[in-house]
């Protein structure tokens, strides 16, 4: 049973489309996390939700919007998508906030914008 | 701003071999943590400590947290072992990790 899941695995669509990321944990944790993965692999943390609210929100540009409909799920929204979004998604979950918990990372969506 | 600095970047080496991969921070943390990603892409934490050490198998990490530094150890390596280890740390009263940019291992038959 996945603990967290991610749909969709792979996104490929051209510049200025809108598409979405869904995030679903079944551990029942608090925390909700996305973050990106650049060519490096380098991670880096975009949004954080505590049982629905939001606490970390990374300088991100506004054209990504995370939604938190339940605390088992956190969707990211990306608008007018540009070539430098292309990356690696992921999603992850813990039971604190305070990154001193172990993190439980979903299986990554590859988004490739053309 | 607490920067995670980790060495090598790149490491082969024989099966059978002892690794030793090291992880430096610059400010005080509230922990550590050890993740695996495999050459699939899928992240798995190994290890979260805040002090001494810790082990799991083949596996072991230790803290020196007077010093800002962490090292994971693999003994008698294999070639299923290869994967990027990244090290990343939370500082007290920020609910963030900050990231290394990965040691990518290699282990050759």
């Amino acid at each position: 049973d996945t603990a967290v899941s991610q749909t969709p695995k792979y996104l490929v669509t051209q510049m200025g489309n809108d598409k979405s990321i869904k995030c679903e944990q079944n551990l029942g944790h608090d925390t909700m996390y996305w973050y990106k993965q650049d060519s490096k692999k380098f991670l880096k943390i975009m949004f954080s939700y505590n049982n629905k609210e939001l606490i970390i929100n990374e300088t991100v540009p506004n054209r990504f919007s995370p939604k938190s409909p339940d605390k088992a799920h956190l969707n990211l929204h990306i608008n007018s998508l540009e070539l430098g979004d292309s990356a690696v998604y992921f999603c992850a979950s813990s039971q604190d906030r305070w990154g001193t918990d172990t993190q439980y990372f979903g299986p990554g969506t590859r988004l490739t914008v053309l | 701003k607490n920067e995670v600095e980790q060495s090598p970047q790149n490491l082969t080496a024989q099966e059978g071999e002892f690794i030793t991969i090291n992880c430096s921070y610059s400010v005080g943390i509230s922990a550590l943590h050890w993740l695996q990603q495999h050459p699939g892409g899928g992240i798995v934490s190994l290890f979260m400590l805040s002090s001494g050490k810790k082990k799991h198998g083949r596996l072991i990490a230790t803290i020196n947290i007077q010093e800002k530094h962490s090292s994971l150890h693999i003994t008698a390596s294999h070639p299923r072992d290869s994967a990027v280890y990244i090290c990343a740390v939370s500082n007290f009263g920020n609910e963030k990790l900050t990231f290394g940019t990965g040691t990518r291992l290699t282990i050759i038959p």
